[in-house]
């Protein structure tokens, strides 16, 4: 079954830095496009990024854009989010999640659902 | 930019029928899809593409739209059905986009 886990969570000083991490096994990785979505402590669902199984192309929330970097391996079946210049707004817990229910060219349904989602990690932005 | 509305609640009774709305800013709302989270758990897609379900999902969890509005319809509710439930399209401009949420809460 498909299994996405999150680490790399923790407290982090505003301005500061943080990588986040996400294993995700039982399908085939590199044939499926990964978002990170972000939900801040009480609040509704927010997503961050996307990027395709190719890594060609990538897009971000505007809220994101220009500080936060998504990036994968498929190699090791992992997905990854760079955060810099990070700010209190930016404390939530992050998902990671899969693109898709089936993978490109293979069906035309859910293409842009979210089926598969991690259990999260928290990032505190505080002083 | 592509904004969605949900209302911030829902109270229904045991084995009645509870009902989400989820409205666009844009004619002809985008293919919807709907996920219910439960406290401290990740969220699960209950419906997508409108009114499909994902396997595993039970029949009482159906979906539709007209217009620029889509509904989520839980029939029969049950005490674990209390979660909240959130409306999500892609667009071209705002890429993927969810709305505020509804919390379902059963009484």
């Amino acid at each position: 079954q498909v299994q996405l886990v999150e680490s790399g969570g923790g407290v982090v000083q505003p301005g500061g830095s943080l990588i986040l991490s996400c294993a995700a096994s039982g399908f085939t990785f590199n044939t499926f496009g990964m978002h990170w979505v972000r939900q801040a402590p009480g609040k509704g669902l927010e997503w961050v990024a996307v990027l395709s199984y190719k890594e060609d192309t990538q897009y971000y929330a505007d809220s994101v854009k220009g500080r936060f970097t998504i990036s994968r391996d498929n190699s090791k079946s992992t997905l990854f989010l760079q955060m810099t210049s990070l700010r209190s707004e930016d404390t939530a817990v992050y998902y990671c999640a899969r693109k898709g229910l089936c993978s490109p060219g293979t069906c035309f349904s859910g293409v842009t659902a979210i089926p598969y989602w991690g259990q999260g990690t928290l990032v505190t932005v505080s002083s | 930019s592509y904004v969605l509305t949900q209302p911030p609640s829902v109270s229904v009774a045991p084995g009645k029928t509870a009902t989400i709305t989820c409205g666009g800013n844009k004619n002809a709302i985008k293919s919807v899809h709907w996920y219910q989270q439960k406290t401290g758990q990740a969220p699960v897609l209950v419906v997508y593409d409108d009114a499909d379900r994902p396997s595993g999902i039970p029949e009482r969890f159906s979906g539709s739209k007209s217009g620029n509005t889509a509904t989520l319809t839980i029939s029969g509710v049950e005490a674990g059905d209390e979660a909240d439930y959130y409306c999500q399209v892609w667009d071209s401009t705002s890429d993927y986009v969810f709305g505020p949420g509804t919390k379902v809460a059963v009484l």
